[in-house]
């Protein structure tokens, strides 16, 4: 199966500062990641797509000046929450697409528990 | 706006029994998935379904799509506590064009012995 890593598994951050998360895939190539945020007893939410080489493409309501994606390479995605607020704080789960077998499929990552006092 | 709903939200059963998960979507789209997630950890691919008819069984768990009721069904055969978690189902937002998966509610299966 493929695999999917995220860096760090859990958080907790002052509110003002900001939070970088990682996302590598580690045994295929995912020139397309995507960024959710699920909260207790709640389905998941697409906040962004990722795209190695260029900008990322937020869903309607998602800040992008607050939620910076960058996609440096085919294996990794970056998630930085800045100026983090308690309302930020939330489960973030990252997925990373592979196309290598006929179809498309997402890989999620274990998730990353955000947590701002 | 693609809606997906789920249902039962929430169902306890008992070890040994059958029942059936239903996810409803509201718009076309040819490919369906199925995730399973335990408590505070994130998702693990359960099925891939990807034409209209397709079933698709691992062990207890067999998932079916019917794309022209747009509707997929998991069905749980003779359940066993190690299935208690919450099951997602999600479909792609345009119909696989842009692989944007929109979740279902979830399922919350609590397996009593």
């Amino acid at each position: 199966g493929a695999v999917v890593s995220q860096h760090p598994s859990w958080v907790i951050c002052k509110s003002g500062t900001s939070v970088k998360i990682e996302c590598r895939s580690l045994d295929f190539q995912a020139t397309t990641m995507f960024w959710y945020r699920q909260f207790p007893k709640q389905s998941l939410m697409l906040m962004a797509t990722s795209n190695e080489g260029s900008k990322a493409t937020y869903e309607q309501g998602v800040e992008k000046d607050k939620f910076l994606i960058n996609h440096a390479s085919l294996t990794l995605s970056t998630l930085t929450v800045t100026s983090a607020h308690p309302e930020d704080s939330s489960f973030y789960i990252c997925s990373a697409l592979r196309s290598d077998r006929g179809y498309n499929e997402q890989f999620f990552g274990p998730g990353t528990r955000l947590t701002v006092l | 706006e693609l809606k997906v709903e789920q249902n039962p939200l929430f169902l306890s059963m008992q070890e040994g029994k059958n029942y059936t998960i239903y996810c409803n979507y509201s718009t076309t789209s040819d490919r369906l998935y199925w995730y399973r997630q335990d408590p505070g950890k994130s998702l693990e691919s359960l099925f891939v379904l990807l034409s209209n008819g397709a079933v698709k069984q691992e062990g207890r768990l067999m998932a079916s799509l019917d794309t022209k009721a747009r509707l997929s069904t998991l069905h749980i055969t003779a359940a066993v506590h190690d299935l208690s978690a919450t099951y997602f189902c999600a479909v792609d937002r345009y119909g696989g064009a842009t692989n944007k998966l929109i979740f279902g509610t979830g399922t919350l299966l609590a397996v009593q012995p």
